[in-house]
């Protein structure tokens, strides 16, 4: 069974730096892509960042873009977003996600639950 | 990275069949066949419905369906249910490692 769970998230000061995690179970991490996804309150999806399976091609979202640092260690089948500089926008549920290629775009087949990050003073 | 534009609702009674549109541009939809489309209950992650345009993912019923014409793609839910009745985002890959998601349409059953 595919498994996704994040942690991390929580109540943060603007400005403030926060890292969040996914650990992945019952698939070949080191063959996927992955994504970081994230939802404010009452609003929808937004494509957060993705990286390749081999950490070779990664892309932001524009308004993250120079703030948040995806990684990955295949080893540990783990996934991380390191968010720097953070604002109240930022405030959202993070979810991660499996893309169902290689290379980000094959579509996000599965999600974890999702972790709250709320960024205020 | 403009968001794709979904109508902010759309509805259908039990049986109807509802299409829901997604717009984008020539450099993501018009350009890519990577369209995905996710359901999301309330309080729920969303799932995958639909990939590569058309493609179901195992378990997902054949009510759904997409397609594609230019810029726009579309999601067609047929003999609608009320478990039908949830949030749906399309997504497109948009070039150099970037998704883009649509704004999201409400589906009412009625």
């Amino acid at each position: 069974e595919v498994q996704l769970v994040e942690s991390g998230g929580g109540l943060v000061q603007p400005g403030r730096s926060l890292r969040l995690s996914c650990a992945a179970s019952g698939f070949s991490f080191e063959n996927s892509a992955m994504h970081w996804v994230r939802q404010a309150p009452g609003k929808g999806l937004e494509w957060v960042s993705g990286i390749s399976w081999n950490s070779g091609s990664i892309d932001y979202g524009d308004s993250v873009k120079g703030r948040f640092t995806i990684s990955r260690d295949n080893a540990k089948n783990s996934l991380y977003l390191q968010m720097d500089s953070l604002r109240a926008e930022d405030t959202a549920v993070y979810y991660c996600g499996k893309d169902k290629g290689v290379w980000v775009g094959g579509g996000i087949d599965y999600w974890g639950q999702g972790i709250l990050v709320t960024v205020s003073s | 990275q403009s968001a794709l534009t979904q109508p902010p609702s759309a509805s259908g009674s039990p049986g109807q069949s509802v299409t829901i549109s997604c717009t984008g541009t020539s450099s993501d939809v018009g350009f890519y066949n990577y369209v995905s489309w996710y359901q999301q209950h309330p309080g729920k992650a969303p799932k995958l419905m639909i990939y590569e345009v058309t493609k179901r993912p195992s378990g997902v019923p054949d009510r759904f369906s997409g397609s594609k014409s230019g810029n726009t793609a579309s999601l067609t839910v047929s003999g609608l249910q009320a478990d039908d009745e949830a949030d749906y985002y399309c997504s497109s890959y948009a070039g150099r490692n970037n998704l883009v998601f649509g704004g999201g349409t409400k589906l009412t059953v009625l």
